[in-house]
């Protein structure tokens, strides 16, 4: 099946900083998600982002499907930015199953 | 987006016992899943709820172990059968909108079992 890898598994950054997350992906895919897990096990949603450039306030993704990766930006990062976050990807295929497969997650921790 | 209700959000069960998880959503979807995170792990996904029929299980987990009901388009519950230990978990509901792309999922269920 396909594989999902994040890196890096953990990043802890000063209050202000910047920071880049990776997902790489073995195989195509109609589906590109990026998720981030509180405190309290929610999963919010960040991205949806099979392809291309997308941007919402301080975070912004990129997916470029050919090279099988996808990078989340986090500028200027607050203490709630705390957290797990997850890449999930649905194989490429005809029709689309909903199935997501989840890398391992990146666990950020934010310092004031 | 819909709006994504599940409970009970988290529970203390004693082993060999049973727990239904519910999931309801304000609006019809076509597809609900029920996925599982152990502790420090990721999400791996259980099965897919399809509705009128049986469920769809993934490789590793079974209807014994993990009966699911879809009576509807809006509702979903998961059992977790003859608990252990080993069931500790979070349980999430996770539907798709949008003719099936988008996901997004329930509040979760954090099951402790002792």
């Amino acid at each position: 099946g396909i594989q999902v890898e994040q890196s890096p598994p953990d990043l802890i950054l000063q209050e202000g900083a910047n920071s880049t997350l990776r997902c790489n992906f073995s195989d195509s895919v109609n589906n590109l998600q990026w998720f981030h897990q509180n405190p309290w096990g929610q999963l919010i949603n960040l991205f949806y982002i099979p392809s291309g450039t997308k941007q919402n306030g301080r975070l912004s993704a990129t997916t470029v499907a050919t090279e099988r990766y996808s990078l989340l930006y986090i500028s200027s990062s607050q203490t709630t930015d705390s957290g797990v976050y997850f890449c999930a990807v649905e194989r490429g295929s005809s029709s689309n199953t909903g199935k997501l497969i989840f890398g391992q997650g990146t666990t950020l921790q934010v310092k004031p | 987006s819909a709006v994504i209700s599940q409970k009970p959000s988290r529970d203390i069960c004693q082993r060999g016992t049973s727990l239904t998880i519910q999931c309801q959503v304000d609006s019809q979807v076509t597809m609900m899943f029920w996925y599982r995170q152990q502790p420090g792990q990721s999400l791996t996904l259980i099965a897919t709820a399809n509705q009128g029929s049986e469920a769809t299980y993934e490789s590793g987990f079974v209807i014994d172990k993990f009966p699911i009901s879809r009576p509807n388009l809006t509702f979903s519950t998961l059992t977790v059968s003859n608990m252990s230990p080993e069931d500790s978990s979070i349980y999430l509901c996770s539907l798709n909108t949008y003719g099936g792309t988008e996901a997004f999922f329930g509040q979760g269920t954090r099951l402790t079992v002792v």
